[in-house]
């Protein structure tokens, strides 16, 4: 069965600090990993993809991902923490038609 | 605007009464899905369209919800006699399907949301 992990319920970055939303994965086949970010009321934005190829893939909003398969791992990263990044973040695997989605990690950046 | 586009953005009702939520998709996607996000989780899945037909329903989705979506274009999730345990955020999203590539591929683009309260 698929599933994801986001292992930490809360992250907290100073403004201007790299930042890391932790995900694992559990999947058969071959892996395709996403992440979306869902501010305060809001639906899910789509921020990145890992299907194939390049471990290290960039999205949006200045993000990328580090796909790490021996470590079974998706993590978000960005350079630089904006307060603006202060969101509720999802990792996610496709499971047939639907997403599987992890519990979310809240980020706080802190100015 | 262009995106998916789900209405009403807030629904509050007793309990015992039906509601009914409406989906618009983004316009060339011909897959809809429903998903149900409580407090302090991740989005479940709870149904998905190819065009019309309904291919997938989630355990979670009871003989009280039904969802239909007639001509392959805007989809309807109804819930009949709500229970105070149905209040949570009902979220659409949808995707094109891919050329040469699998389902799984493909990115789903998600609405605003429904966020449903009953009391």
């Amino acid at each position: 069965a698929q599933s994801v992990a986001q292992p930490e319920d809360q992250v907290n970055v100073a403004e201007g600090n790299p930042l890391t939303v932790k995900c694992t994965y559990s999947v058969s086949g071959n892996p395709y990993l996403f992440w979306y970010v869902q501010y305060p009321n809001r639906g899910l934005q789509f921020l990145l993809k890992y299907i194939t190829g390049d471990n290290l893939v960039k999205g949006s909003y200045g993000f990328e991902a580090e796909f790490n398969k021996s470590q079974t791992s998706f993590h978000l990263k960005k350079p630089s923490a904006l307060v603006s990044d202060s969101a509720l973040y999802f990792c996610a695997s496709p499971g047939g038609g639907k997403i599987i989605f992890g519990k979310g990690t809240r980020l706080h950046i802190l100015p | 605007d262009t995106g998916v586009s789900q209405d009403p953005r807030h629904k509050i009702t007793k309990r015992g009464q039906n509601v009914t939520f409406r989906c618009d998709p983004i316009s060339e996607h011909n897959r809809l899905y429903w998903y149900r996000q409580t407090l302090g989780q991740g989005p479940e899945f709870l149904t998905y369209f190819q065009n019309e037909a309904q291919l997938e329903k989630s355990r979670l989705l009871s003989d009280r919800f039904s969802a239909e979506r007639p001509k392959g274009s805007f989809s309807t999730l109804e819930i009949q006699r709500t229970e105070q345990g149905d209040s949570a955020m009902y979220l659409c999203a949808s995707s094109l399907k891919a050329v040469g590539g699998g389902q799984q591929q493909e990115t789903q683009y998600f609405g605003p949301g429904t966020r449903l309260l009953v009391l």
